[in-house]
């Protein structure tokens, strides 16, 4: 089946520093991937979605110069949280679809983010 | 806005038991509701329901949808330890662009006590 590789799964920095996060579609092409973001003992939150070859939309109350979201090509989309602070730590989850699969949406393996 | 709510947040029951999650959803163009199983990292996919009134199966789980009452149960016969998880109901809606991404409930968090 489909799956999604998330990178790195876990990762530690210091405020004011930024993080990138890769997201890659193994073995099918995703056009458009997801990322959400998860707060300890709540639900999924859609934070953006990343298109390829153009511009991601941020969902309503997202910064987009604070995570910022390139995808580059149809395999790869990248989240950079920039100047982190510990506001901003959680864990962050990225997802794609394959079309014509019928099946949901395939998610990667999530990233723990402790900015300190 | 999108809306899905869950119930209950929390459960807990005896190995053996059956139990049955609920999920209800306002969303405008609906296209799908999915279950996942969410352990200690991403979610894992259970059910993806478009049709009202199709069981779709898996085991000892099984899911239906109905679309008059915007909402959508996922039942787990026979329960294992194995089975303790948080079960994430979502909503996908169509946009003019397609994929929209989904919208999460907060989740059902059950324990299966042996």
């Amino acid at each position: 089946g489909a799956v999604v590789s998330q990178h790195p799964s876990r990762v530690i920095c210091k405020s004011g520093t930024s993080v990138k996060i890769e997201c890659r579609s193994l073995d099918f092409q995703a056009t458009t991937m997801f990322w959400y973001r998860q707060f300890p003992k709540q639900s999924l939150m859609l934070m953006a979605t990343s298109n390829e070859g153009s511009k991601a939309t941020y969902e309503q109350g997202v910064e987009k110069d604070k995570f910022l979201i390139n995808h580059a090509s149809l395999t790869l989309s990248t989240l950079t949280v920039t100047s982190a602070h510990p506001e901003d730590s959680s864990f962050y989850i990225c997802s794609a679809r394959e079309l014509g699969m019928g099946g949901g949406y395939t998610f990667g393996s999530g990233t723990r983010l402790t900015v300190v | 806005e999108d809306k899905v709510v869950q119930s209950p947040l929390s459960l807990v029951v005896h190995e053996g038991d059956t139990v049955t999650l609920n999920c209800s959803y306002e969303v405008t163009n609906f296209r799908s509701l999915l279950w996942y199983k969410q352990e200690k990292k991403a979610p894992t996919f259970l059910f993806m329901l478009t049709s009202s009134g199709i069981e779709k199966k898996s085991g000892r789980l099984s899911s239906i949808l109905d679309k008059k009452e915007l909402s959508s149960i996922l039942n787990i016969t026979a329960t294992q330890t194995g089975d303790s998880a948080i079960y994430l109901c979502a909503v996908e809606a169509y946009s003019g662009g397609g994929a929209d991404g989904l919208t999460f409930g907060k989740g059902t968090h059950l324990i299966i006590q042996p």
